[in-house]
């Protein structure tokens, strides 16, 4: 079946810890993206990538990196940096300006 | 810079009540408005897509409209059931915006049996 997977479910980072969240899409997508979501609150934008071998910047890039060396993967690294990684990322796939197709998330938390 | 807000932020009905989720954005210029459904714990899932020279779409016993002029969407589920409850999320991808989507907080939506 075509979709998006996510891994690992839940997640958890030592202080200090560099951690890669994957994103692996079979959609045929040009366009991956990647969201934080903090409890009772909508979707914010990390990263996005249009084609492979290019990403921009969302609006709260501070903290994560991220890669796209093949079309059908995104990961996304939550860096030390990022001082509050505690919350649910979300990754989404589409062609432009039709509808995003998201996996099923991962739960960050701090040890 | 585009602002999208959904009110209410929580709603609980009786079953096979019908209901309006409101959601409104600041800037008409957009290519599209959608409406997402969060499960606790899960990814979105995309309902319904209105283009920018939409007024309306339906899915089922769900009808979104779509006034872009006074920068309002409206989500109407009819006779609700206890397995809609979930989040709902509105979204829309301004013009010039490189195809990112722009999201409500959403609309935690309780269907009592």
């Amino acid at each position: 079946d075509g979709g998006i997977t996510q891994s690992p479910k839940y997640l958890f980072r030592k202080e200090g810890q560099n951690v890669t969240l994957s994103c692996e899409q079979n959609l045929n997508h040009d366009a991956m993206y990647w969201y934080r979501q903090d409890p009772g609150q909508g979707l914010r934008l990390i990263y996005y990538s249009q084609i492979v071998n290019d990403f921009q910047k969302g609006d709260i890039a501070e903290g994560y990196s991220v890669s796209r060396e093949k079309k059908e993967s995104f990961p996304l690294t939550v860096t030390s940096a990022q001082k509050n990684p505690t919350a649910f990322y979300l990754c989404a796939s589409s062609n432009l300006a039709q509808p995003q197709h998201f996996g099923d998330g991962t739960r960050l938390s701090i040890l | 810079k585009q602002e999208v807000t959904q009110i209410p932020a929580a709603l609980s009905v009786p079953e096979g009540e019908n209901l309006v989720l409101n959601c409104s954005f600041t800037d008409s210029a957009i290519y599209n408005l959608q409406w997402f459904r969060q499960d606790p714990g899960k990814g979105l899932t995309s309902l319904l897509l209105i283009q920018s020279s939409q007024r309306e779409q339906t899915s089922g016993r769900l009808n979104a409209s779509l006034d872009k002029s006074s920068g309002r969407s409206t989500l109407y589920i009819a006779a609700s059931q206890p397995g809609d409850s979930a989040t709902y999320l509105c979204a829309v991808i301004p013009v010039d915006s490189s195809y990112k989507l722009i999201f409500g907080s959403g609309t935690r939506l309780l269907v009592r049996p």
